[in-house]
Order: structure tokens, then sequence, then C-alpha cells
């Protein structure tokens, strides 16, 4: 295991539903990242989070809304989303601020839209 | 605009050859490269950087080139194992104010045994 754990690993919405995907990280690191992965295409920076604040966000949808409460614990809340948002979402974390970082993932959530 | 790609989406070779995955960025301001690996079912794992002022970098069976002239990165591994079946990514991650790592589109690579 990387030391970055997502639950759930799976998911299957209504695009009704509301529903929340959650990251944590045991690596002591300081910033947090949400990525999307769809088939064949590559991995699309969602949001990033540095010491808990909001950084980067890459034109994403309003139906996706993240959260960072702690260093530790990153959401992503899901709320009417549409079929083209079936995909693998990957959490990440780093030890943040400028430089040479490697970013450690989780296995992700593989979310399912119909 | 900002990209990296790679040259070819999937590359098969006999167990116990080498194996080169080739990558293209466009940036020339980027000074920092990353290959991960990812298999089935799990997120992309590190597997070696490179930083700008190198041109070569050996890990365990790996070894990374990078050619700032024609902006070309490659992953080297050498006597190919069944497991390292995987898609490879490379990746930049330049000196900007945040984290924030381009991925490119990812190699297939599948090993023959």
């Amino acid at each position: 295991e990387t030391g970055v754990t997502q639950t759930p690993r799976h998911l299957v919405m209504g695009m009704t539903n509301k529903k929340s995907l959650k990251c944590e990280q045991h690596l002591g690191h300081n910033a947090m990242y949400w990525y999307k992965q769809s088939a064949k295409k590559p991995l699309e920076l969602m949001f990033v989070y540095s010491l808990e604040e909001r950084v980067e966000n890459n034109s994403v949808p309003s139906r996706f809304s993240p959260e960072c409460p702690n260093s530790s614990h990153l959401f992503l809340h899901l709320h009417t989303l549409q079929p083209e948002d079936s995909a693998l979402y990957l959490c990440a974390s780093s030890r943040s601020g400028h430089g040479y970082n490697e970013q450690f993932f989780g296995p992700g959530t593989r979310l399912t839209v119909l | 605009g900002e990209s990296v790609g790679l040259h070819l989406p999937t590359l098969s070779v006999q167990e116990g050859d080498n194996s080169i995955i080739n990558c293209a960025y466009s940036n020339s301001a980027s000074d920092y490269f990353i290959w991960y690996k990812q298999e089935s079912g799990k997120g992309p794992q590190f597997i070696i950087d490179i930083r700008s002022n190198m041109d070569k970098r050996q890990g365990q069976r790996v070894t990374v080139l990078l050619n700032k002239t024609v902006k070309h990165l490659s992953l080297q591994i050498a006597a190919t194992q069944p497991g390292d079946s995987a898609v490879y990514f490379c990746a930049e991650n330049g000196w900007t104010s945040y984290d924030k790592v381009i991925f490119g589109p990812g190699t297939s690579l599948s090993v023959i045994p």
C-alpha cells in the first residue's frame, strides 16, 4: 500500500444522488490532489490543496465540490453528476511546496453514473 | 500549450528482453520528470525521476534518459518480467508555485512469457 487510502473503491450512483469520495493519507504530507482518469485519456488534475487551502481548480464543474478539513483528509462531494463523469477518481498527496515532489497515489474510486 | 506525450500507446516485449518506452514533452521550461507505473486496479506508482540538470539516472533495472535538446524522455527496463506489465506514464513537474504534475497519455506494456 502507498500510504494513501480511498473509500469507497467502487461507487454506482444515479444522476440525482449525492455522494462523497474520501481520501486519507498517512504520510505526513501537506498537499493533496484529486485527479480524474477516463479511458484512453491522460490523468486530469481537478483540485490541489496545499496546507488545507485550495490552490488549484482546473475549471471543474460545480457538481464536484472538494473539501479538505485537515492535511490528512480530502473529500470530493458529488451532486447531480452526468454519465460522462464515470471514471476512476484518484487521490494523491505530496510533501508540497516548491520543488520536486513525488506524488503518492491512492488506489482510486471507480465511479459509475447511471 | 504544455503537453507531455508518448510516442507509442502499446508495447509488447518478450520476457527477458529490454523495454524502451519513449516520451516527448513540449515545454522547454520543464525541469523535473517522473515515470509512473500503473497496474490494473491500482493507482500510479512512482518508478524513477530525473531533474533537468541530468541526462541519465539509473534505478533497479530501470534507467531514465533525458535529452533536453529534442525534449525527449525515455524509460528503459532491463530484463523485462511479467510483473512489469502495466501502463507507464511520463509526467512533467516544473518548479511552480504548486505541485502540479502534467501526465502523458500512457503506454501499455505487455510482457509475453
